[in-house]
């Protein structure tokens, strides 16, 4: 079936630019996750979705990033502003409960020049 | 949250048997320890997860002695195709997960 999906796959924006990130998770999926990776580093996380609600978005740096799920299945990422410092891959996950395995997309790539 | 140790890197050869050890030393009892794999411009696929002893899929083993302090992933003759990042994580009862830098894995002819 269908994995989670993340577009677009690369994303070059110039620094204080606004983006957005869209996330696909697998149909049915309640649980949605935002993690951003750097080169050589695990995945960091950001956000978390239960339905249409963030439950924990304690990993958001700064007011800069926003995430919403407004039908409690795509997601989008949005960064205002972006800073060198943001370019990065950004990772979508999903999961049918919380303490299930996650399903995760193959990332955006983002670039802030 | 318990923080988990593993090796930065391993090599092995074709048709070996490859161990990793992850140190998590301050797991909660609650604590499961769950295993994914990554692949260069891919996001990293769940492989197994266990709470003691030994648990077996159709990919790997995973041991966790009865002190729970590490555990090891096991994947059985492995081939060129497993080269990737493994990480090793430890679950707490709230379901979060903190990610290291993870184990890279280079499988040679």
């Amino acid at each position: 079936g269908a994995g989670v999906s993340q577009t677009p796959s690369n994303k070059v924006t110039e620094k204080g630019k606004y983006v957005e990130l869209r996330c696909d998770p697998i149909s049915g999926h309640t649980a949605l996750y935002w993690y951003r990776q750097s080169l050589g580093q695990g995945p960091e996380f950001l956000i978390y979705f239960q339905g249409t609600g963030a439950a924990d978005d304690s990993g958001l740096p700064n007011d800069r990033f926003f995430a919403v799920r407004p039908e409690g299945s795509v997601s989008t990422l949005k960064i205002q502003r972006t800073e060198r410092g943001d370019s990065a891959v950004y990772l979508c996950a999903s999961s049918s409960d919380r303490a299930s395995p996650l399903h995760f997309g193959n990332g955006t790539r983002l670039t802030v020049t | 949250l318990a923080k988990t140790t593993q090796p930065i890197s391993m090599d092995s050869y074709e048709g070996q048997e490859v161990n990793i050890t992850c140190s998590h030393n301050n797991i909660a009892t609650n604590d499961y320890i769950t295993w994914y794999q990554q692949f260069p411009s891919q996001g990293p696929r769940f492989i197994i997860q266990g709470y003691k002893t030994k648990v077996t899929n159709e990919v790997a083993s995973l041991f966790i002695p009865a002190d729970r302090k590490s555990s090891t992933l096991s994947l059985p003759r492995v081939s060129l195709s497993d080269t990737a990042v493994y990480y090793c994580l430890a679950m707490d009862s709230n379901y979060q997960l903190i990610w290291g830098a993870g184990t890279k894995l280079i499988i040679k002819p």
